[in-house]
């Protein structure tokens, strides 16, 4: 069964830090996708990025980075220069292929509570 | 904005009750998903539809169901409705079925049962 674990329940820092959001899955499939979604306090999820299991490039959009590692079943969101914008609730998921029938429902980790202070 | 649309935005009503919780997906977006927020379970995948059909069930309760209409809107229905069932209800949508595309979420019901 699939699996997502953020592990950092909530995080705080002070405006212009880097932080890192980390997130671990579990899966039994070879090819999944994973994904990250801001929650900011209004509610609605915003889509993020999507990576693909046999893509380890990482990614920069901006002040956002995102490091996936296969070896280590990782897929870590890094904000470099934090504003206090980017308060809100992070969450990873994972999505399965499911040996080749093709789903799309999300499972996603418990979330990471990011609070920027100025 | 999204581009998928919920109504109501809140919901209050009492235990033993039925609502309806209504979702238009993005224009072209063949796919519906049904999610449920809440404190102690958090984000969880509820069903899918896709062009009418269910495609995947998580974890629905018996007294829930869904369907996709033809005009591709999609309606949740909750029935017998205990205090537990208080959660944000999103509804989010893709073009295809696949696991690969990205889901565009609505702005989700607040459903509080007293």
């Amino acid at each position: 069964a699939q699996k997502v674990t953020q592990a950092q329940t909530e995080i705080s820092v002070v405006e212009k830090e880097d932080v890192t959001l980390d997130c671990v899955y579990e899966t039994r499939d070879t090819t999944y996708y994973l994904f990250w979604y801001k929650q900011p306090p209004s509610g609605e999820l915003v889509f993020l990025i999507r990576r693909n299991s046999f893509d380890e490039q990482n990614e920069i959009s901006g002040r956002y980075s995102w490091n996936f590692q296969k070896s280590t079943s990782s897929f870590n969101f890094t904000i470099t220069a934090s504003q206090v914008v980017d308060s809100a609730v992070y969450f990873c998921a994972l999505s399965e292929a499911d040996g080749g029938t093709s789903y799309g429902k999300l499972t996603f980790g418990q979330g990471t509570i990011l609070t920027v202070h100025p | 904005d999204s581009g998928v649309t919920q109504t109501p935005k809140h919901l209050i009503t009492a235990t033993g009750q039925r609502v309806t919780l209504r979702c238009s997906p993005r224009s072209g977006d063949l796919s519906v998903y049904w999610y449920q927020q809440s404190l102690d379970q958090g984000l969880q995948f509820l069903i899918q539809y896709y062009n009418g059909e269910e495609r995947a069930k998580g974890n629905i309760l018996e007294r829930f169901s869904a369907q996709q209409f033809p005009d591709l809107h999609s309606e949740l229905n909750l029935s017998s409705l205990e205090l537990g069932d208080s959660a944000l209800y999103f509804c989010a949508s893709s073009p295809s079925a696949s696991s690969y595309n990205e889901q565009f979420f609505g702005p989700g019901t607040r459903l509080t049962v007293l």
